[in-house]
């Protein structure tokens, strides 16, 4: 069935430092792709999205390719900031079907000053 | 982006009493809710997906008679969490999608949920 792969975290950084979060996907059709941020306390935010091979997410400096041929989606940050600690959660939802949202199992980054 | 809200942001009760919940497409007119369940330290498990004026299709393994969803209307959902158990206790989000299947969720800020 259809899944999300995320790396194992938590993924602890210092301030500056370059964020890589790696993310796969197994899908049957032709998937769109986020990923949300989770803070403490709080809801999921979406970050960013991609619908299409070779489209690239950005948003407050984070960024993802879709890439079909290695059914990926991996988010980069050049510069993480401390108020960039959260938990992170690639997701896809399969086309044609009825729109839900398949999670990876988050990964926790930790930026420390 | 468009803002769901959720009502209440946390609440605690007594075992055996029953809990609604609340979640509205502040903006925008939200044709689809899911409800979703979440564990400490663990990713978010879809409990339910509620159309506008029709049942919630429950996902496997989750009691439908133990969590009342009804969706009356394009901006609101409730989830009842009906004679709760310590074991029900968990953060509770919903979200929210304005057309198709494709379009973007927007989620709540989730509802704590603290049953003793």
């Amino acid at each position: 069935g259809d899944s999300v792969t995320q790396m194992e975290g938590p993924v602890t950084l210092s301030e500056e430092a370059f964020l890589t979060i790696n993310c796969t996907y197994t899908a049957t059709g032709y998937p769109s792709l986020f990923w949300y941020v989770q803070y403490p306390g709080e809801g999921l935010q979406l970050l960013l999205k991609a619908t299409k091979a070779d489209d690239k997410g950005s948003n407050k400096g984070f960024e993802a390719t879709y890439r079909k041929e290695t059914t990926s989606f991996h988010l980069e940050k050049g510069s993480v900031q401390v108020s960039d600690s959260a938990v992170y959660f690639c997701a896809l939802i399969v086309s044609g079907n009825t729109g839900k949202l398949i999670f990876g199992q988050g990964t926790t980054l930790q930026v420390k000053p | 982006g468009a803002v769901v809200s959720q009502h209440p942001s946390w609440v605690i009760c007594k075992s055996g009493t029953s809990v609604k919940i609340e979640c509205r497409s502040l903006d925008f007119q939200a044709t689809t809710m899911f409800w979703y369940r979440q564990f400490p330290k663990q990713s978010l498990m879809l409990m339910a997906t509620s159309n506008e004026g029709s049942k919630a299709t429950y996902e496997q393994g989750v009691e439908k008679d133990k969590f009342l969803i009804n969706h009356a209307s394009l901006t609101l959902s409730t989830l009842t969490v009906t004679s709760a158990h310590p074991e029900d206790s968990s953060f509770y989000i919903c979200s929210a999608r304005a057309a198709g299947p494709q379009e973007t969720q927007y989620f709540g800020p989730g509802t704590r949920l603290l049953v003793l």
